[in-house]
């Protein structure tokens, strides 16, 4: 089966400028995730989606980040308007069942550069 | 709450040798942990689980890790390192109490010495 896919693996951006981050589930997974890694530090959570129903977004920094999953396959990550601080991986991340006891399937990552 | 600790983001062993990587976790509730590598370019891969069944947990490519509770202790070990276990590994932690988050790491680089 095929794995999750993150587009792009890189975007360089300007600060102040749009960025919008895909992911692409293994197919039949109906929880999806994000996370970032910041600057080498821990990989932190962002949000939780269960089919096309945010689960949990409590881990979004602030409201210039936008999630959404259409139709419940794929999801997108913008953010709007870019800052330095956005700079870092983006990891998305799908299971069938609750990842948070039996594992994720981690994609290959985003890595977000803002200047 | 939940955290987990990583002792040192730098490990080098020589090939052949034990890989001990650290970690060490809190949790308010009986804890669901993990280990994940990362290769160069690649994301995050599931080494093993331990989900509250046998305390010491045997994952891929000849890992393992045990759960010591009174140590609050979970640490990955292998017997003989291979050069293609070069990669950064983090430890995880979830929990029982209805919370979906992963909890992870800031991660261990290991480099394998020929």
């Amino acid at each position: 089966e095929a794995g999750v896919t993150q587009f792009p693996s890189h975007s360089v951006i300007e600060k102040g400028q749009t960025v919008t981050l895909r992911c692409d589930p293994i197919s039949g997974h109906d929880n999806l995730y994000w996370y970032r890694r910041v600057m080498g530090k821990e990989i932190k959570f962002l949000l939780h989606f269960v089919k096309e129903s945010k689960q949990d977004e409590s881990g979004m920094p602030n409201n210039r980040f936008l999630a959404e999953r259409t139709g419940g396959t794929y999801s997108t990550l913008k953010v709007q308007p870019a800052e330095l601080e956005d700079s870092g991986v983006y990891f998305c991340a799908s299971s069938p069942l609750r990842g948070d006891i039996y594992g994720y399937t981690f994609g290959s990552g985003t890595r977000l550069t803002v200047v | 709450a939940q955290s987990v600790t990583q002792l040192g983001s730098h490990v080098s062993v020589s090939e052949g040798a034990l890989v001990l990587l650290r970690c060490n976790y809190s949790s308010s509730v009986p804890p669901y942990l993990f280990w994940y590598v990362q290769y160069p370019n690649q994301g995050l891969q599931l080494l093993l689980k331990y989900t509250s069944a046998a305390t010491l947990v045997k994952g891929i490519n000849g890992f393992e890790a045990e759960f010591k509770k009174s140590e609050t202790s979970f640490h990955l070990t292998k017997p003989s390192a291979h050069m293609s276990d070069a990669a950064e590994y983090f430890c995880a932690v979830s929990n029982s109490g209805g919370y979906q988050k992963v909890t992870f790491g800031t991660g261990t680089k290991l480099q394998v010495i020929p």
